[in-house]
């Protein structure tokens, strides 16, 4: 098994630009989640979905879009790039939730100029 | 939701037990007591997690306070490859039960 993939690792970005993230998972997941972390702080949850065609916001969703068609694949939008989402960005999946281990991609480094 | 309450860092030196607190005083009674680890430059791993009962695992232990206000995440002997931030982690319960990340102990270990 790849576990979770993330694509790219990299991508630089000028303000305005959009982009999608790409995440994708073959344990046959049924959630998945994305995260930002900024410099020395914790991640936070911007999207998660419950299942394909459900999704729902998390902490921080503003400027972000996701969808869910397949089980696998769980891409994040950034419609209109701006400084404020220079982060690392992580992909997450698991069975299920509360006692569900989350299996982490290696994330995807993101800067907006 | 309930929150999370961390050292900021700890140090240990190699091939000693490291004890890493974790305070949630706000805990609810459905709320599962996650751990993860995070290794410079990577995604979070996971450590492991708890309900009410005391964990063991390959990685680690888990001591639950019996009121589960707190919780300590025990490594046996650390080595150099344990320096990380460690997160103690409740879910979500508003966003389907998904992690909340606080700012975690950065634990050092030193040979």
């Amino acid at each position: 098994n790849a576990g979770v993939t993330q694509t790219p690792k990299f991508q630089v970005l000028k303000t305005g630009q959009s982009m999608t993230l790409q995440c994708a998972q073959d344990m046959n997941h049924e959630y998945m989640s994305w995260y930002r972390q900024d410099p020395g702080m914790g991640l936070r949850l911007i999207h998660y979905s419950v299942g394909a065609g459900i999704t729902d916001q998390g902490e921080v969703p503003n400027g972000y879009n996701v969808s869910r068609s397949t089980t696998e694949d769980f891409p994040l939008r950034l419609l209109s790039a701006a400084p404020s989402q220079t982060s690392v960005y992580f992909c997450a999946s698991s069975y299920g939730t509360g006692s569900s281990e989350q299996f982490f991609g290696p994330g995807t480094r993101l800067t907006v100029l | 939701d309930a929150k999370t309450t961390q050292p900021n860092s700890m140090e240990s030196n190699e091939e000693e037990p490291v004890h890493l607190p974790c305070n949630h005083s706000t805990i609810s009674g459905t709320d599962y007591i996650h751990w993860y680890r995070q290794l410079p430059s990577q995604g979070p791993e996971y450590v492991i997690h708890g309900l009410t009962s005391n964990v063991n695992n390959r990685m680690a232990s888990l001591a639950i306070a019996e009121d589960r206000k707190s919780s300590t995440l025990i490594l046996h002997r650390a080595t150099l490859r344990d320096a990380a931030v460690y997160y103690c982690i409740l879910s979500l319960r508003n966003a389907g039960n998904m992690l909340t990340f606080g700012g975690g102990t950065r634990l050092m270990v030193k040979p």
